[in-house]
């Protein structure tokens, strides 16, 4: 069983629809959770991280938590084309320092 | 723009060779990881240096070296390259060595081994 998984794509939303990823992790001492966005070409670029149940909200995003089900999804409300990227879900346990990360989603947003 | 800078680029060497990428962390930083990503494939973490010191370890063979200087830059080290090497070198830096310490990536150094 793999560290972090996440849903695979590629994952087709249209413009102005609300994009949903999921991922899943097996180490149940994982404290940590970020979501990274990385376009074509590039590197990793943090967009979001939550560290406690619930739901996290910065601007379209939303990060939504539940630790006793180990899952973590990402929400991104009203898509844009420039939404169009892999998304990488990432955790790290308490007092470690290295990032686990998913394969990654890919998201298109279609205009 | 993270402020984290790698060079080169891209590489381009041949199997059984030496490589050596570099990284400048983002001012105030003292810890840098390194990660390697495959194509398709999430980013894996080969180890981390905090002051100076090797102070975690992924799954990677001895091959796999860095060095962190006093001015937090620091070196990744691949020898006798082989063709599974090929891949996006990322190296990540933050200021503390907590998990809740954002990490902020450079651009990669695009490696491909023939």
């Amino acid at each position: 069983q793999k560290e972090v998984e996440q849903n695979s794509g590629p994952l087709s939303v249209p413009e102005g629809a609300i994009a949903s990823l999921n991922c899943t992790y097996s180490d149940r001492g994982s404290q940590s959770f970020f979501w990274y966005r990385q376009y074509s070409g590039k590197s990793p670029e943090l967009i979001m991280f939550i560290y406690s149940n619930g739901d996290k909200e910065d601007g379209r995003f939303t990060a939504q938590l539940n630790k006793a089900s180990q899952y973590v999804s990402l929400l991104i409300r009203d898509s844009q084309p420039s939404d169009s990227a892999t998304y990488l879900c990432a955790v790290s346990r308490a007092n470690d320092y290295k990032l686990s990360f998913g394969a990654g989603t890919t998201v298109t947003v279609r205009a | 723009e993270t402020g984290v800078t790698q060079s080169p680029t891209h590489l381009i060497k041949t199997r059984g060779q030496q490589v050596t990428l570099r990284c400048s962390s983002q001012s105030g930083h003292n810890t840098v990881s390194w990660y390697q990503q495959a194509l398709g494939q999430g980013p894996q973490f080969i180890f981390q240096y905090y002051r100076e010191e090797e102070n975690g370890r992924g799954n990677f063979p001895p091959r796999f070296s860095g060095l962190q200087f006093p001015n937090y830059s620091s070196e990744l080290n691949v020898n006798a390259l082989e063709l599974d090497d090929s891949a996006l070198y990322l190296c990540a830096s933050r200021a503390g060595q907590g998990n809740t310490d954002t990490q902020y990536f450079g651009p990669g150094t695009r490696l491909t081994v023939l």
